[in-house]
């Protein structure tokens, strides 16, 4: 079983949906989780960084976390053309003093106007 | 709003030469990493670096890549023998303890 399994998609949306992304993770070790879009062609762009369980929200991205299922969101409402991008999910284990990231393999998101 | 900068933006090596891949960090992160993509792959993590020193290393990372901190903002990574298989993006990437981490654009390195 891989550590973390994130739907490759891709996943297409109207202008305006809310778009549903998801990672689940095996390890109980994960307790820090980030999501990151990345544009065609450049680097991972942090959006979301949470360690708890339970939701957190910036503008239209709200994370949601559950520990007990292993499971994450993101979610992005009124989504816009511009969203159109991959998007990762990152996590990091606790319990060392290196923050090593392990990614899921990212959900290639288009939002058509 | 400070960002990571890595150079060149793309490279290409003949398989067996040596390659050096250069980062600028965000200048008071203490913590540095490298990542490689793969094209169509995930991300992977290849080596965190602390208080110059590795602090840890994937498998990926064997004797061919070396890290170095040679003065107060550079950050690199070395391969010594390229291989086709090292054709990738690679990023690099730097944070403050407990803090989340802040990538570059990367280096797309090609190995004919």
């Amino acid at each position: 079983q891989k550590e973390v399994e994130q739907d490759p998609g891709p996943l297409s949306v109207p202008e305006g949906a809310i778009v549903s992304l998801n990672c689940t993770y095996s390890n109980s070790a994960f307790q820090y989780f980030m999501w990151y879009r990345q544009y065609s062609r450049k680097g991972p762009e942090l959006l979301m960084y949470t360690y708890s369980s339970g939701n957190k929200e910036d503008g239209r991205f709200t994370a949601q976390v559950d520990k007990s299922s292993k499971y994450i969101s993101l979610f992005i409402r009124d989504s816009q053309p511009s969203d159109s991008a991959t998007y990762l999910c990152a996590m990091i284990k606790s319990g060392g003093s290196n923050y090593k990231l392990t990614f899921g393999k990212g959900t290639l998101l288009t939002v058509n106007p | 709003e400070p960002e990571v900068t890595q150079t060149p933006s793309h490279q290409v090596t003949q398989m067996g030469q040596e390659v050096i891949l250069r980062c600028v960090p965000i200048s008071n992160h203490l913590y540095f990493y490298w990542y490689r993509q793969i094209l169509g792959q995930k991300v992977e993590f290849l080596v965190s670096f602390y208080n110059n020193e590795i602090s840890e290393k994937s498998e990926i990372f064997d004797d061919q890549f070396s890290v170095e901190r040679p003065d107060g903002s550079n950050f690199t990574l070395k391969i010594r023998s390229t291989k086709l298989e090292d054709s990738a993006m690679y990023f690099c990437a730097s944070s403050e303890a407990n803090q989340p981490q802040h990538f570059g654009d990367g280096t797309r390195l090609s190995i004919l």
